[in-house]
């Protein structure tokens, strides 16, 4: 199993444009989440899937949209880049219950 | 909503030397307390978690324990090991209602561990 996958690892954009970031896990997980990690403050909580076909919004949604595509794929996406959304993104699933979060390894991302 | 605060946000010990982490919560609704660990340029991976029905759980070197009434628990490394530095992050969750795991994280402390 790959666990959870991000695509792309890097990647730098220009003030205003667009990108999305893929999110995939293998492990029949029903939740998923994204969040954000600057210096200093943590993982903070963009938007969530409780399960396929819902989202909610986290606690740092703006200027963010997500897509629970199926079970497997949750993208992120940045309709109008901004500087203040350069950071590193991590998606994470998890079965349910207590059960651990799964994180997968992180895109980094900066807008210039 | 649930704030976590963690503290030290840095901390540099001697190989062989314990490290003390610890974060205090503000939801007293909170029962689920994860502690993850962050290599450079990885997610992070959850090492040890604790329940609000446990005072205390032990996994080799690592411990966690959790004082409800003062709303604060701490991670225990013991013997520590240069493979032991990261950014370590402690989470806590009310697991109920429409919390869907949820977690919120404290800030983070960077562990280094000098041989």
């Amino acid at each position: 199993n790959a666990g959870v996958t991000q695509t792309p690892k890097f990647q730098v954009l220009k003030t205003g444009q667009s990108m999305t970031l893929q999110c995939a896990q293998d492990m029949n997980h029903n939740s998923m989440y994204w969040y954000r990690q600057d210096p200093g403050m943590g993982l903070r909580l963009i938007y969530y899937s409780a399960s396929e076909g819902t989202t909610d919004k986290g606690e740092v949604p703006n200027g963010y949209n997500v897509s629970r595509l199926n079970k497997r794929e949750f993208s992120l996406r940045l309709e109008s880049a901004a500087p203040s959304q350069t950071s590193v993104y991590f998606c994470a699933s998890r079965a349910g219950g207590y059960n651990e979060q799964f994180f997968g390894p992180g895109t980094r991302l900066t807008v210039l | 909503g649930e704030n976590v605060e963690q503290h030290p946000s840095t901390l540099s010990v001697q190989e062989g030397d314990s490290a003390v982490i610890k974060c205090t919560y503000s939801d007293s609704a909170s029962n689920y307390f994860p502690w993850y660990k962050q290599e450079l340029g990885k997610g992070p991976q959850l090492i040890i978690d604790i329940r609000s029905n446990v005072g205390e759980k032990k996994d080799q070197r690592i411990a966690v324990t959790l004082n409800k009434t003062a709303k604060h628990f701490s991670l225990h490394i013991t013997e520590t090991q240069p493979e032991d530095s990261a950014v370590y992050f402690c989470a806590a969750i009310f697991r109920g209602g429409t919390s869907y795991g949820k977690l919120t994280f404290g800030q983070g402390t960077i562990l280094t561990v000098h041989p």
